[in-house]
């Protein structure tokens, strides 16, 4: 089965900290993924990678970066926090394919910013 | 564009009634769909999914078909348990795809009372 592994369940941070959430998969995928869920507005893309080094940014990337310097880690970076960046943040992941291949999320990371 | 509307919720149900959540998508060719499941305080687990017109995804004794002349793909099940309480997304993936990007529906929340 694939797994995808994110660092933190649950982590509290302040206001103006630097802020990064690690996302590991071991199933050799290029692409993956950060999305935010907020209640209310499903989930929402921050940005994507489809392989190491390359980056694109998905619906809402304001305030946030992305690293991924190898194929199975992909970083998200909250520059410097801010309590509307608390929420719940998901990694995917997917093989490189024609579209039909599903993506393989992680248990989420529940951030709160104070 | 590429879009996925699903009904709203949520949705409460006795144990043992029937399930229908509805699913309508927007896509340009012949996009796959997917239905995720998300229990509280986990990630999204893939459902079931359907590659092409007319095919019936199915499992855990949920089903949904992809009809593309009505380009809906709704999920249903015979008999829900409480087991079945959690939030639905309903998601599609565009043919060509260069990062197997998804649009994810806001998803329906499912309460099942015994």
């Amino acid at each position: 089965d694939v797994k995808v592994t994110q660092s933190s369940r649950y982590l509290v941070k302040r206001t103006g900290e630097k802020v990064f959430l690690e996302c590991v998969q071991d199933m050799d995928h290029e692409n993956m993924f950060w999305y935010r869920q907020d209640p209310g507005l499903g989930l929402r893309l921050i940005y994507f990678s489809y392989d190491v080094k390359m980056k694109e940014k998905g619906d809402i990337p304001e305030g946030y970066s992305v690293s991924r310097e190898k194929k199975e880690r992909f970083s998200l970076i909250l520059e410097s926090a801010s309590t509307n960046q608390t929420s719940m943040y998901l990694c995917a992941s997917t093989l490189e394919g024609r579209g039909n291949q599903p993506q393989h999320f992680g248990d989420g990371t529940r951030l709160s910013i104070l | 564009g590429n879009s996925v509307t699903q009904m709203e919720g949520p949705v409460t149900l006795s144990e043992e009634a029937f399930l229908t959540i509805n699913c309508t998508y927007t896509a340009t060719g012949y996009p796959s769909l997917f239905w995720y499941v998300q229990y509280p305080g986990e990630g999204l687990q893939l459902l079931l999914k359907a590659t092409k017109a007319d095919d019936k995804g199915s499992n855990k004794g949920f089903e949904a078909t992809y009809r593309k002349e009505t380009t809906s793909f709704h999920l249903e099940k015979g008999s829900v348990q409480v087991s079945d309480s959690a939030v639905y997304f309903c998601a599609l993936s565009p043919q060509r795809n260069t990062g197997n990007q998804f649009y994810f529906g806001t998803g329906t929340s499912l309460t099942v009372i015994p």
